[in-house]
């Protein structure tokens, strides 16, 4: 069965750039796997930020970006706000199935 | 506005099945888009569990497949989740959401949630 890979944890300063990236033990991930990203808060259901590696919803802040890099599935945030610590989980869809990744616990310190 | 909402019982003792109703609101569950289920053991990360199209189609996750069963009943506007064999480990919060369409692959309408506990 595909495991898919995030980093655990990563910390970021307040109006920094982070990048959260999600692999795929199946290889590359490529614009096939419909890369999704969602955040998720202490208590609450998860929210979709990115859908098809890079689209977003009306509701996702600007700063958040997505895009493939290095065979990877990538999250960018860029000018980090401290309402953005939370876990991120990526989703690929791949063989009729979904996977989900490990999630990425960001602090913003 | 789409919405969803979880119900069922809180309680199921182990080895007997878990079973949870997912009701949505404001669209259409016979649109194009499929529907699915999620869970979440407490303190833990993100399990999809299967997904479910009106005419019938279903997609599992193969380590869940043999014990789940996923359906849909337009008349209501609802689709349930049926996990039998329970055990501890089958203790989480369970989430429904809408899946994904023929041009847009995300969950992008999820439920609040609803913890399932597994007693032996």
């Amino acid at each position: 069965q595909t495991v898919v890979t995030q980093e655990p944890s990563l910390t970021v300063s307040p109006g920094g750039t982070v990048t959260l990236t999600c692999a795929s033990s199946t290889g590359a991930v490529t614009s096939g796997y419909h890369a999704c990203w969602f955040q998720q808060k202490p208590g609450q259901a998860p929210r979709s930020l990115i859908y098809d590696t890079s689209n977003k919803h009306s509701w996702t802040p600007a700063r958040f970006s997505g895009s493939l890099l290095g065979g990877k599935a990538a999250l960018t945030l860029s000018g980090v706000q401290p309402e953005d610590e939370a876990d991120y989980y990526c989703l690929l869809y791949h063989g009729g199935g979904q996977v989900f990744g490990g999630g990425t616990k960001l602090t913003v310190l | 506005q789409v919405q969803l909402q979880e119900s069922g019982p809180g309680l199921v003792k182990s080895s007997e099945t878990l079973s949870l109703t997912c009701t949505v609101s404001g669209y259409s569950i016979s649109s194009d888009h499929h529907w699915g289920w999620i869970r979440q053991p407490p303190g833990k990360g993100l399990e999809w569990i299967g997904t479910v199209h009106h005419s019938g189609s279903t997609y599992y996750n193969p380590s869940l497949k043999s014990r789940v069963t996923i359906s849909v009943d337009t008349s209501k506007n609802q689709f349930s989740l049926k996990l039998n064999s329970v055990t501890a480990a089958d203790t989480a919060v369970y989430f429904c959401a809408r899946d994904h369409d023929a041009t847009i692959w995300t969950l992008d309408y999820w439920g609040q949630g609803t913890l399932v506990t597994v007693s032996s």
